[in-house]
């Protein structure tokens, strides 16, 4: 199963634009990636999903390079309630559910 | 997106009583649901997965006699913490995949999770 680093937290201002990396070195090729945001005594909340290059929909960008070892979320002009808990999952239909990394803390400031 | 309803949102109990969550899928059908437990400033950590009409498959270290599991319907998922002590206080949250598939990507939709305090 592949295991996702990120970073633990992150600090940006209102309007800004915020990247989030996550590491995967061992994602296999039956995998996907994808973000769930997550805030305070809260199921998470699905963002984005793509399996290589760059997926955009209308809350966030996802690039994903060639060798598919990590990918960046991308969140244009972020606001104060984008202030959350961010996590990148990775795994095929069979075990995509399993690992939940520790997530990265996003604290948008005004 | 589907929505999954889940409750109670939270419950304070005392020691040794059992307490039933309740997980439900309202406009889609659910073969399959998860039970995670999330302790404050943590990830989640999948306890079981729920199969319809089958036992659950429980996590190396979840005790399968304490969180019991019970997927009768498609659309209905409940988790009973028997016994429960303080040492059980925790967020649990629910998940379910749609099958079919209703959109491409996102496939797991989840519950808005439940505070468990035992007193």
């Amino acid at each position: 199963l592949a295991k996702t680093t990120q970073p633990i937290s992150m600090d940006s201002y209102e309007g800004q634009e915020v990247n989030i990396t996550c590491s995967h070195n061992n994602i296999a090729t039956n995998d996907y990636i994808t973000w769930y945001q997550q805030f305070p005594s809260q199921g998470p909340r699905f963002i984005i999903q793509g399996y290589k290059t760059k997926v955009t929909n209308e809350v966030a960008s996802l690039f994903i390079p060639a060798d598919r070892k990590s990918s960046t979320l991308s969140l244009p002009r972020v606001s104060l309630s984008d202030t959350a808990v961010y996590y990148c999952l990775v795994g095929s239909d069979s075990n995509y559910q399993l690992i939940w990394g520790a997530g990265t803390k996003l604290i948008i400031k005004p | 997106g589907a929505v999954v309803s889940q409750h109670p949102s939270r419950v304070i109990c005392k020691s040794g009583t059992s307490v039933k969550i309740e997980c439900r899928s309202l406009d889609f059908q659910a073969t399959t649901m998860f039970w995670y437990r999330q302790f404050p400033k943590q990830s989640l950590m999948l306890m079981a997965t729920s199969n319809e009409g089958s036992k659950a498959t429980y996590e190396q270290g979840v005790e399968k006699d304490k969180f019991l599991i019970n997927h009768a319907s498609l659309t209905l998922s409940t988790l009973t913490v028997t016994s429960a002590h303080p040492e059980d206080s925790s967020f649990y949250i629910c998940s379910a995949r749609a099958i079919p598939r209703l959109e491409d990507d996102e496939k797991l939709f989840f519950g808005s999770g439940t505070q468990l305090s035992v007193l």
